[in-house]
């Protein structure tokens, strides 16, 4: 199984250029996640996804917009890339009850 | 506030030997809480999950304690190996509605031969 898959692994971006950073899992998992991770911080929700056509704010959603295309699929798209949005996003996937949450290997976005 | 502390922030050891992490939560409601392991480069990995009613939890040299009295996890790796140069990550989920994880800020060990 490959798990969570996050494309691209790397993109720069010039401020105000728009991407959408794509996010798939193959464990049928109802629920996915986006985060970003900062130098110094503990990981930030962005956006859940609690099931297939339902999507909701995290804590810091500001910048970002989200599709849940269908169950395995989950992007994140940034519409005017800004410096304070350089950072690492991991995507991950949750399933039923107490289980663990399944992370991808995340995409290194750099906003110039 | 919703906070997890993870000390120390870094941490050498030499290679065979044992080592402890501390994580200090002020979560409520508690749900449960997570150890993640996370490389240079890559997402975390969970190590252990543990609720509410347990103490320790093992997953081969990883053990991991919960005190929910004291609101206290620790992680002690034993007989280090130079691939658990990594970042440990204590995630406290709280109770209730979805996406609620709250991630400390890890504790990076390296492990030197």
């Amino acid at each position: 199984n490959a798990g969570v898959t996050q494309t691209p692994k790397f993109q720069v971006l010039k401020t105000g250029q728009s991407m959408t950073l794509q996010c798939a899992q193959d464990m049928n998992h109802n629920s996915m996640y986006w985060y970003r991770q900062d130098p110094g911080m503990g990981l930030r929700l962005i956006y859940y996804s609690a099931s297939e056509g339902t999507t909701d704010k995290g804590e810091v959603p500001n910048g970002y917009n989200v599709s849940r295309l269908n169950k395995r699929e989950f992007s994140l798209r940034l519409e005017s890339a800004a410096p304070s949005q350089t950072s690492v996003y991991f995507c991950a996937s949750k399933g039923g009850g107490t289980g663990g949450y399944t992370f991808g290997s995340g995409t290194r976005l750099t906003v110039v | 506030k919703n906070q997890v502390e993870q000390s120390p922030q870094s941490l050498i050891i030499l290679e065979g030997k044992n080592c402890t992490l501390q994580c200090n939560y002020t979560v409520s409601p508690f749900s449960n809480l997570r150890w993640y392991k996370q490389d240079t480069g890559r997402g975390p990995v969970s190590l252990t999950i543990m609720t509410f009613s347990e103490n320790t939890k093992s997953n081969g040299r990883y053990t991991a304690t919960l005190d929910a009295d004291t609101k206290q996890s620790s992680l002690h790796i034993t007989a280090s190996q130079l691939s658990d140069s990594a970042s440990y990550i204590c995630v406290v989920s709280r109770g209730g509605s979805q996406g609620n994880l709250i991630f400390g800020k890890g504790t990076k060990l390296s492990v030197k031969p």
